[in-house]
């Protein structure tokens, strides 16, 4: 089966400017999760999607960054404008999540976002 | 809120030595339990899990027992090899789905 899948696997920026990652996740996974993760730190969730609706978007910064899952299948990160601590790598993950046994979660290789 | 807090790394073992990595966690609730795995080069991965107390998770020669009473998912493996150098991740996700990781362990094993 294939996996999670993510776009661009590097972006270099300058500040100010916006950016949009996709992902599109394993077939059939209704859940999916953006996270941060910054160099030398765990994963920060940024927002999460059950089919096409926001479960929890707490730690989005919601001035300069919105997410969207249209059809409840892929899904697409924007951040503008960009700032330098936005530097980090992108991380989408998807869970089946119906049942306490399948709530691990799947993820894809990463964007890594360098803002100058 | 949640929160997973994990032994500070970096960790350096020599090959064949006994592996612990401690992790214990705050959640309300019974949290299913998770250790991911960073390979050199690659994405996470699970690396094993847990959804009830008492439960064992095991792969690849990695064990961790979910203990309710103490708050502690602690990853161990008997005999470490070069190959399991890597970066390891304790983390929790909730009845609801929401999700909570450590900041990582990262382990070094020398030949």
């Amino acid at each position: 089966e294939a996996g999670v899948a993510q776009s661009p696997r590097y972006k270099i920026i300058e500040k100010r400017q916006s950016v949009a990652f996709w992902c599109n996740p394993i077939s059939g996974h209704a859940t999916l999760y953006w996270y941060q993760q910054i160099l030398g730190q765990g994963p920060k969730l940024l927002i999460q999607f059950q089919n096409n609706g926001v479960v929890d978007d707490s730690q989005l910064p919601k001035d300069r960054f919105s997410a969207e899952r249209l059809k409840g299948v892929d899904s697409t990160l924007k951040i503008q404008p960009a700032k330098l601590e936005d530097s980090a790598v992108y991380l989408c993950a998807s869970s089946l999540l119906r049942t306490r046994s399948s709530r691990e979660q799947f993820f894809g290789p990463g964007t890594r976002l360098t803002v100058l | 809120g949640n929160s997973v807090t994990q032994m500070e790394g970096p960790v350096t073992l020599s090959e064949e030595a006994f592996l612990t990595i401690n992790c214990t966690y705050t959640a309300t609730g019974y949290p299913s339990l998770f250790w991911y795995v960073q390979y050199p080069g690659e994405g996470l991965q699970l690396l094993l899990k847990a959804t009830k107390a008492d439960d064992k998770g095991s792969n690849k020669g990695f064990e961790a027992t979910y203990r309710k009473e103490t708050t502690s998912f602690h990853l161990e493996k008997g005999s470490v090899q070069v190959s399991d150098s890597a970066v390891y991740f304790c983390a929790l996700t909730s009845y609801a789905g929401k999700s909570t990781f450590g900041d990582g362990t990262t382990l070094t094993v020398k030949p």
